[in-house]
């Protein structure tokens, strides 16, 4: 069965800093992979996503995730974090039916 | 196209009334999805509709959870004789199947369910 792990619960960076949010992955195939942002209160907003080819995928919002399939890891990176991006975020792999597998999400908290 | 669109946003209700969620998805999406998002917990999937058709149910959706979609278009979610432990949010997506089956869904705001 597909699973997605997010290490991180909790984290906090300052207004400036990068990111780096981790994301592990099990699945049988070459997976789907995405980032959603979730606000309070709010449904769920694509960020980014990795189907195939270049294994470095660009999204909105100045993020950026690198698939490395040798540690099953789908890793969201942003060279310099805003507080507008204070938010939860999911990593979610795709599986049969289009149905998506979540983690448990990480939340970000950003420091003035 | 406003995205998928959930109503009602936020339902307080007793234990043991029941209450009915209703998402619409984008238009030309074919797929439906709803899940659960409890506080701290990514969301799980419950059910997902391919047009009219209930393809799949996951056994977290208990007998006392429903959901339609007739026509193909809108999508209802009944919960009867509410009980605490369904307090959560409850999201629905839709997707289009017009390639591969990746697994790419767009989230409406949810609907938030507070059962006392």
């Amino acid at each position: 069965a597909q699973s997605v792990t997010q290490p991180d619960i909790h984290i906090t960076v300052s207004e400036g800093a990068s990111l780096e949010l981790r994301c592990n992955y099990s699945y049988g195939a070459t997976p789907y992979l995405f980032w959603y942002v979730q606000s309070p209160g709010q449904g769920l907003q694509l960020l980014l996503k990795y189907f195939s080819g270049d294994t470095l995928v660009q999204g909105i919002k100045g993020f950026e995730a690198e698939f490395k399939r040798s540690q099953s890891s789908f890793n969201l990176r942003k060279p310099s974090v805003h507080w507008s991006d204070a938010a939860e975020y999911f990593c979610a792999v795709g599986g049969q039916a289009g149905k998506s597998t979540f983690g448990d999400g990480t939340t970000l908290t950003v420091k003035p | 196209d406003t995205g998928v669109s959930q109503d009602p946003r936020h339902k307080i209700t007793k234990r043991g009334q029941n209450v009915t969620f209703r998402c619409d998805p984008i238009s030309e999406h074919n797929r439906l999805y709803w899940y659960r998002q409890t506080l701290g917990q990514g969301p799980e999937f419950l059910t997902y509709f391919q047009n009219e058709a209930q393809l799949e149910k996951s056994r977290l959706l208990s007998d006392r959870f429903s959901a339609e979609r007739p026509k193909g278009s809108f999508s209802t979610l009944e919960i009867q004789r509410t009980e605490q432990g369904d307090s959560a949010m409850y999201l629905c997506a839709s997707s289009f199947t017009g390639g591969a089956d990746t697994g790419e869904l767009f989230f409406g705001e949810g609907s938030r369910l507070t059962v006392l």
